[in-house]
């Protein structure tokens, strides 16, 4: 079975630095995808990025990156430079094996509010 | 285009009633999935179809939920006997074979059982 661990508070960063969201994860296939979404209060889940089990390097989409340490099953998102819209729910997702279309399975989240 | 839609936004019933929820996933996406999220919870998956078929229905609580897909696209989520415990907001989403494979939401629509 998969699990997503997602432990911290509500996190607050003021705007315009960076922030890391913690992510850590279980499975015993070692073919697996990870992804962010982030959940506006509007409820909508938006894709942000996915890093695939056997990747060599973190996954980068704009001010979004990735560190992933495969040996500590961790999946960390870096936001840099934050703005006022990055306040929402981030949730951690995982699915296994990758490759395929196939559930996702979700952390509880983490709330994130920016301050100006 | 046009991203997944579901209706209706929110659904307000009583307990015992009969409920269908609908999805209209985007165009050419094969895929469709259904998730329930409760306040303060990441969303749980309930049901995958690849085309018309249920791919994997492992996440249905009971007998008292049960989704089509009849021609490979709209799907609906139909919860019979409803319980205070079925409130939440149900999730749809669809994907692609792209590099990826990320699932895009919904709005979801919020089931309140009174």
């Amino acid at each position: 079975a998969q699990k997503i661990t997602q432990t911290q508070p509500g996190m607050f960063v003021q705007e315009k630095e960076a922030v890391t969201l913690d992510c850590t994860y279980d499975t015993s296939d070692p073919s697996y995808g990870l992804f962010w979404y982030k959940q506006p209060s509007s409820g909508e889940m938006i894709f942000l990025i996915y890093q695939g089990s056997y990747d060599q390097q973190n996954a980068t989409e704009g001010r979004y990156s990735l560190n992933f340490q495969k040996a500590r099953k961790s999946a960390n998102l870096v936001i840099s430079a934050s703005q006022l819209g990055d306040s929402a729910m981030y949730f951690c997702a995982m699915r296994a094996p990758t490759g395929a279309n196939s559930k996702l399975t979700f952390g509880k989240g983490i709330t994130l509010s920016v301050r100006p | 285009g046009a991203g997944v839609s579901q209706t209706p936004s929110n659904k307000v019933t009583e307990k015992g009633k009969y409920v269908e929820l609908r999805c209209d996933p985007i165009s050419g996406h094969t895929a469709l999935y259904w998730y329930r999220q409760s306040l303060g919870q990441g969303p749980e998956f309930l049901i995958y179809f690849q085309g018309t078929g249920a791919a994997d229905d492992s996440g249905l609580p009971n007998d008292r939920f049960f989704a089509v897909r009849p021609e490979g696209s709209v799907s609906t989520l139909k919860i019979q006997r409803t319980e205070r415990g079925d409130s939440a907001v149900y999730l749809c989403a669809s994907s692609f074979q792209g590099p990826y494979n990320e699932q895009f939401f919904g709005p979801g629509t919020r089931l309140t059982v009174l």
